[in-house]
């Protein structure tokens, strides 16, 4: 129940692209979605988060849609660059209210030029 | 610098020895967190500090691991006895505090540590 499963495990798109990446979870306690980006040799760095009362999230080229009832969420990124190739991890905020946070396995983004 | 400084970067020991590794938070932040990810995973939770005070340890594998921030500041987090399976990258991260307000969670590059 306290897992967050991601999936797909790696993506290859081409420059220009829309990069989707999917999480689902089971613990409707879970408060706080927020998605991580990771550069080899870096820690993860905050990319973007929402809330399930919000159903969609936009950050420039970065959207999170929220599915509350399908206890689902998705990112989204328009326009992908070589630039984004990276890790991103999706994550949910368990009890408690830290940032006691409960990560997918990630998934290892390519952007070809 | 500005960001979650940890050392060692790399710690290489021996089946059966202790080892510490240090984190300096970013300057002013409360909380403070010791994640472990390994190889092709995220990152697992395994402690939280807010100031000096441990407020969860319920992600520590066992009680060969300990974690300390005596003056709510720096962090040691403590392996003894070590063995194989505690071979993983040590993340330390830190926020500016619990509050809902505060969630951004700041990593460091974290300890890559390898038991022979």
């Amino acid at each position: 129940q306290q897992q967050v499963k991601q999936s797909p495990q790696s993506l290859i798109v081409q420059k220009g692209g829309i990069s989707i990446i999917n999480c689902a979870y089971e613990n409707t306690a879970f408060d706080y979605f927020p998605w991580y980006q990771q550069f080899p040799g870096k820690g993860p760095a905050l990319l973007i988060a929402i809330r399930p009362d919000v159903s969609e999230k936009k950050e420039g080229r970065f959207t999170i849609s929220f599915n509350k009832s399908a206890k689902q969420f998705s990112l989204h990124i328009m326009d992908s660059q070589p630039g984004d190739s990276a890790t991103y991890f999706c994550a949910a905020r368990g009890s408690g209210g830290y940032n006691k946070l409960i990560f997918g396995a990630g998934t290892r983004l390519a952007v070809h030029p | 610098g500005a960001g979650v400084s940890q050392s060692p970067r790399y710690k290489v020991t021996k089946r059966g020895q202790d080892v510490a590794l240090r984190c300096d938070p970013i300057s002013g932040h409360v909380s403070l967190y010791w994640y472990r990810q390994a190889l092709g995973q995220g990152p697992e939770f395994l402690t939280y500090f807010n100031y000096e005070a441990q407020q969860d340890k319920s992600g520590l594998p066992n009680d060969r691991f300990s974690a300390e921030r005596p003056e709510g500041s720096i962090s040691t987090l403590t392996i003894q006895r070590t063995e194989q399976r505690d071979s993983a990258m040590y993340r330390c991260a830190s926020s500016l505090s619990d509050r809902a307000t505060n969630e951004k969670l700041f990593f460091g590059s974290g300890t890559q540590l390898s038991v022979l």
